[in-house]
Formats: structure tokens, C-alpha cells, sequence
């Protein structure tokens, strides 16, 4: 099993609907957690960030977090041709003392306008 | 407000040549990670270290890399005998600790071809 898994798509949706990207993390120790953005040829982009079971909003982006399920996700409200990239979750757990960070193999939307 | 800095953006080499990837950290930042990417692949940890120190080198090959993060000067991803599948962007992030909101900054990255 992946420590932390993502469909890779391509997800597609139209312009203006509801993006809805999912991730599933192994490690029930996991504390924080982490969306980025990353377009194509590009570095990742942090753009959401949750640490505690719920909704965190910040725009046209929520993040969501149930840790009984050991799932985080991420919906982007009126999706634009503009956020089309690959959208990589993180997650952020104690290993031998210190930090580690793992990242999903990340998932495409692809947004048509 | 210099975020990440990664030099070279891209690098060529031929098939047994050395590679040096450079990471300068955000100021303030005193920890390092390095990833590589393959195209239309996902982040894969290399290792992470501190000032003067390899915390976990797990996720790097044995043979060939290596990496340092000096107590002067930026990080360095180190790639001997370079071979065609080394080719790849590989991508320096850093945080300024180890709590656990603390988040990852990523460089531009170093896009890397071995010919």
C-alpha cells in the first residue's frame, strides 16, 4: 500500500463546475496535510494547507480532512481553464524522530472550457 | 523576498560525467529536502538534512548521490557517473523547522539530461 495515494486522471470538468480531488494516506500518526499545484514544467505551488478534522476554506479552494477515514481532499469551487495542472497532495507525519513529508503521484484536472 | 533558489535551471551531461544540483534555502530556512520528478510522475523523497547533517537519506540511491548541506553556503545534490536514467527535474524544498504545520517551499528546479 502507497502511503499516500491519488488518482492520477486526467479529471476532467467543465468551466465553472466543482473540481473534486481525493487522497488517501496510510499512516494514521499523519498530522498535517498539504495541497500544491504544479503546472506543467513547473515547481509545486502550496496551496492549501489542513491540520484538523473538517473544512478549511480559502477562496475557490476547500480542503477537507477526515482522519477516521484517512482521507483529505480538495474541491475547487467555478473551475477555470486556469486550473488545469496537477494538483499533489502532501502529508506530513513523525518518522524516526523527526518530520517526513510524502507526496501523492499527484492528480491532472484538466478544466474545458 | 528570495524564495528557494536552485542553479543550475538546466543542466546537460554526457553518460559518466558529474553532476552538482545547488539549493539555497529561503533565509531563515535550515531544512533542506531534495525530490526528483520523472515526466508525468509524481514527487519521489530523495533526503532531507539540516545544517551539517543527513537526517534521512532513505529515498537516494546508495551508489553515485550524495548529498551535503554545509554550515556556509547552499545544499548540494551531488550525481556521479551520470547515466541516461538520472535524467529527470529534480526539485530542492526547504521549511524553517521540523513542527508539524511547518510547510515545504520548492525551488524552481534543475532540469537535468544526460546524453
Amino acid at each position: 500500500q502507497k502511503e499516500v495515494e491519488q488518482n492520477s486522471g486526467p479529471l476532467s470538468v467543465p468551466e465553472g463546475a466543482i473540481a473534486s480531488l481525493n487522497c488517501t494516506y496510510s499512516d494514521r500518526g499523519s498530522q498535517s496535510f498539504f495541497w500544491y499545484r504544479q503546472y506543467s514544467g513547473k515547481s509545486p505551488e502550496l496551496i492549501m494547507s489542513i491540520y484538523s478534522n473538517g473544512d478549511k476554506e480559502d477562496g475557490r479552494f476547500t480542503a477537507q480532512l477526515n482522519k477516521a477515514s484517512q482521507y483529505v481532499s480538495l474541491l475547487i469551487r467555478d473551475s477555470q481553464p486556469s486550473d488545469s495542472a496537477t494538483y499533489l497532495c502532501a502529508v506530513k507525519r513523525t518518522r524516526g524522530g523527526y518530520q517526513k513529508v510524502t507526496f501523492g503521484t499527484g492528480t491532472k484536472l484538466q478544466v474545458i472550457p | 523576498n528570495a524564495g528557494v533558489m536552485q542553479n543550475p535551471r538546466h543542466l546537460v551531461r554526457r553518460r559518466g560525467q558529474e553532476a552538482r544540483l545547488r539549493c539555497s534555502p529561503m533565509k531563515g530556512h535550515s531544512h533542506v529536502y531534495w525530490y526528483r520528478q520523472l515526466p508525468e510522475e509524481g514527487l519521489k523523497f530523495m533526503v532531507y538534512l539540516q545544517k551539517e547533517n543527513i537526517i534521512d537519506e532513505s529515498g537516494m540511491p546508495k551508489e553515485r548521490f550524495s548529498a551535503e548541506f554545509p554550515k556556509e553556503g547552499p545544499s548540494i545534490l551531488r550525481i556521479q557517473q551520470v547515466v541516461r536514467g538520472d535524467s529527470a527535474a529534480y526539485f530542492c524544498a526547504s521549511s524553517p523547522g521540523q513542527t508539524s504545520n511547518e510547510k515545504l517551499f520548492f525551488g524552481s528546479g534543475t532540469q537535468l539530461s544526460v546524453l
